[in-house]
């Protein structure tokens, strides 16, 4: 099956400090990558869809300065949290789907981040 | 952002029983699907159903896609310990080239063994 990394796994930064994510298609071509947040027992809520080589799309309600998007390449998209606060401390989840409509996503495994 | 109404939130069951959950939607949904996620994972599918009224099982897994494509439930039978975890449900409307997936709440399901 199609796999999807994350990195890192777990990151730790102290508040006002800036930290990328990375979402890597392992064994195929992601036309689309979506990003999600998920607070403790809560479930994920989707922050922006990425295509390759476009501006992301945001969800209502999520900032896209403080969430910048890259989807430079058909196997990468990053997410960096600008000036991290306590409130940014979350997990996120990126999924990556070959597009078009009815397309699987498949999901990372995720990356937990602490903002002290 | 919207979400899907996923019931039970919680189930505590003996090893061996069955467990059913189900999500329903005020909107409709083109593809029903469901998902497992372990503690720091991501989710994992489990079952898609692409088409209204369709029942597709998946080993001890059943799920159904409603009539009115505003609903879906899951079947979880014979549970044993590995089934232990938080089931989502997802619907996805794939309009317009978007495939963005609504997610329940999720159940969290514990199997004593």
């Amino acid at each position: 099956g199609a796999v999807v990394s994350q990195h890192p796994s777990r990151v730790i930064c102290k508040s006002g400090t800036s930290v990328k994510i990375e979402c890597r298609s392992l064994d195929f071509q992601a036309t689309t990558m979506f990003w999600y947040r998920q607070f403790p027992k809560q479930s994920l809520m989707l922050m922006a869809t990425s295509n390759e080589g476009s501006k992301a799309t945001y969800e209502q309600g999520v900032e896209k300065d403080k969430f910048l998007i890259n989807h430079a390449s058909l196997t990468l998209s990053t997410l960096t949290v600008t000036s991290a606060h306590p409130e940014d401390s979350s997990f996120y989840i990126c999924s990556a789907s070959s597009g078009g409509e009815g397309n699987e996503q498949f999901f990372g495994p995720g990356t937990r981040l602490t903002v002290l | 952002g919207q979400q899907l109404n996923q019931s039970p939130q919680s189930m505590f069951i003996q090893e061996g029983e069955d467990v059913s959950m189900n999500c329903t939607s005020s909107s409709i949904f083109n593809t029903w699907l469901w998902y497992k996620q372990d503690p720091g994972e991501g989710p994992v599918l489990l079952i898609a159903l692409y088409k209204a009224g369709e029942l597709t099982s998946n080993g001890r897994l059943t799920a159904q896609f409603g009539i009115t494509r505003k609903d879906s439930f899951l079947n979880i039978s014979a549970s044993i310990p590995s089934d232990v975890g938080i089931y989502f449900c997802a619907g996805q409307l794939s309009q317009g080239g978007s495939e963005k997936l609504v997610f329940g709440k999720g159940m969290k399901l514990t199997v004593n063994p």
